[in-house]
């Protein structure tokens, strides 16, 4: 998987927006960036992926640069159930036939 | 729809016995992931199957792990004989086959315990 780099903590407030940022300069013209989260005591979960274009779900949006060397994992509102360790990942493979690689991901904290 | 399913939740043994940890990927799902998670050094791959054949198993540690993958409804991870270096959260994910881009889903894991 070609490296992501993140920071290592970031601190919100409750119903504000988060941004998520994640460097990927290696990244190849075919990578994928996958975000997925982990909350505590639970198995990492899937949040959101894209390409080329900026991708919306239920959960959050990801805006991906022009150049594609970086992105921002976008949760619109924070709850505090949105506290969580946030992996930035470029799978070999797209994500679904290879084993994803985890960095130490974002820890988010969100105060109330 | 059900998700990954593992089993058992918690498992408390002492070091020297076999473990064996199960999971049931997602019906459909031809690709099957187990990983480890530890403070020390966080979240990795130990094998992956595709349609139930071992792919990778270079994320192992030992001879003492092995994997196996009967059908496409069910692996077990072995560990024979534990050490207490082995106690960690282990995670099985599966994931439709070979399609770009596809998400891996994860079951809650297995906090296995070696004393």
């Amino acid at each position: 998987d070609a490296k992501t780099t993140q920071p290592n903590s970031m601190e919100s407030n409750e119903e504000e927006p988060v941004h998520l940022p994640c460097n990927h300069s290696t990244i190849s013209g075919t990578d994928y960036i996958h975000w997925y989260r982990q909350l505590p005591s639970q198995g990492p979960e899937y949040v959101i992926h894209g390409l080329t274009s900026n991708v919306n779900n239920r959960m959050a949006s990801l805006a991906i640069a022009e150049d594609r060397k970086s992105s921002t994992l976008i949760l619109h509102r924070a709850t505090l159930r949105d506290a969580a360790v946030y992996y930035c990942i470029l799978p070999f493979s797209g994500g679904g036939a290879d084993g994803l690689t985890f960095g130490k991901g974002t820890h988010l904290i969100i105060q109330p | 729809d059900a998700g990954v399913i593992q089993s058992p939740r918690h498992e408390v043994t002492e070091m020297g016995q076999e473990v064996t940890l199960r999971c049931k990927p997602i019906s459909g799902h031809n690709s099957l992931f187990w990983y480890r998670q530890t403070m020390m050094r966080g979240l990795e791959l130990l094998i992956y199957f595709n349609n139930n054949v071992p792919i990778d198993d270079s994320g192992m540690p030992e001879d003492r792990f092995s994997a196996k993958m009967p059908n496409a409804s069910f692996s077990t991870l072995k560990i024979q004989p534990s050490e207490p270096r082995d106690s960690a959260v282990y995670f099985c994910a599966s994931s439709p086959d070979g399609q770009e881009g596809q998400p891996q889903h994860f079951g809650d894991g297995t906090r296995l315990s070696i004393l």
